[in-house]
């Protein structure tokens, strides 16, 4: 049972380098997310997408994006890194529904801008 | 603006209780929920409240007044694993989670 998986678990970048996270559901579901978390704060939200073919922006857009191609894959990408962008970044999905929308979450991703 | 205050860190024994409280302002409410995070790893669900009261789920509870916007889990019989971050978060009016900071709960044999 794989859940969600994030690729890569960590890395090292430099500054101004593009840069994918990867992230793979193997449970169908509909809504999938990417969040960041930041020693003292939050998990704030970046992007989110509810349904394949369509994203949406959440809390703290500026400097990444996402695209939703297929149910299964939800990449965010670093178009030119800054050393603000050194987080954890979290993907999650959830089936959508509003009983619970419980989210499941990926092991998350370790970035080091310098 | 939308916030969750909760604690930043709380120390307990072993074999004890502990309540840690989560207090909110947001814009509107579809839902509370409690997370666990141990350290290094990814966040896992521990509870959801809508309505008011006690919902009870082995050794965790939690609690839920929306007239107060207050929330607190319960933990009983209290167990080194359960040493971790307890993450509060709530559903808006627009079906977004706004997350608390999380409190660090430290467990003491």
């Amino acid at each position: 049972i794989a859940g969600i998986t994030q690729a890569p678990t960590s890395q090292i970048l430099a500054a101004g380098r593009r840069m994918t996270l990867r992230c793979t559901q193997d449970m169908r579901h509909n809504a999938m997310y990417w969040y960041r978390q930041d020693l003292g704060l939050g998990l704030r939200l970046i992007h989110y997408s509810n349904t394949a073919g369509t994203t949406g922006k959440g809390e703290v857009p500026d400097g990444y994006s996402v695209s939703r191609a297929n149910t299964d894959d939800f990449p965010l990408t670093l178009a030119s890194a800054v050393p603000s962008q050194t987080s954890v970044y979290f993907c999650a999905s959830s089936d959508g529904g509003f009983d619970t929308g419980e989210l499941f979450f990926g092991e998350g991703s370790r970035l080091t801008v310098l | 603006g939308q916030n969750i205050d909760q604690p930043t860190e709380m120390t307990a024994t072993e074999g004890a209780i502990v309540q840690i409280n989560c207090t909110y302002q947001t814009s509107g409410f579809n839902g509370l929920f409690w997370y666990q995070q141990h350290a290094g790893e990814a966040p896992t669900f521990l509870s959801y409240n809508v309505l008011d009261g006690l919902e009870e789920k082995g050794r965790f509870s939690s609690f839920l007044s929306r007239s107060k916007g207050y929330s607190y889990l319960l933990l009983k019989e209290l167990q080194m694993k359960d040493s971790a971050s307890y993450l509060c978060a709530v559903r808006d009016s627009n079906y977004q989670l706004i997350w608390g900071a999380g409190t660090k709960l430290i467990i003491k044999p």
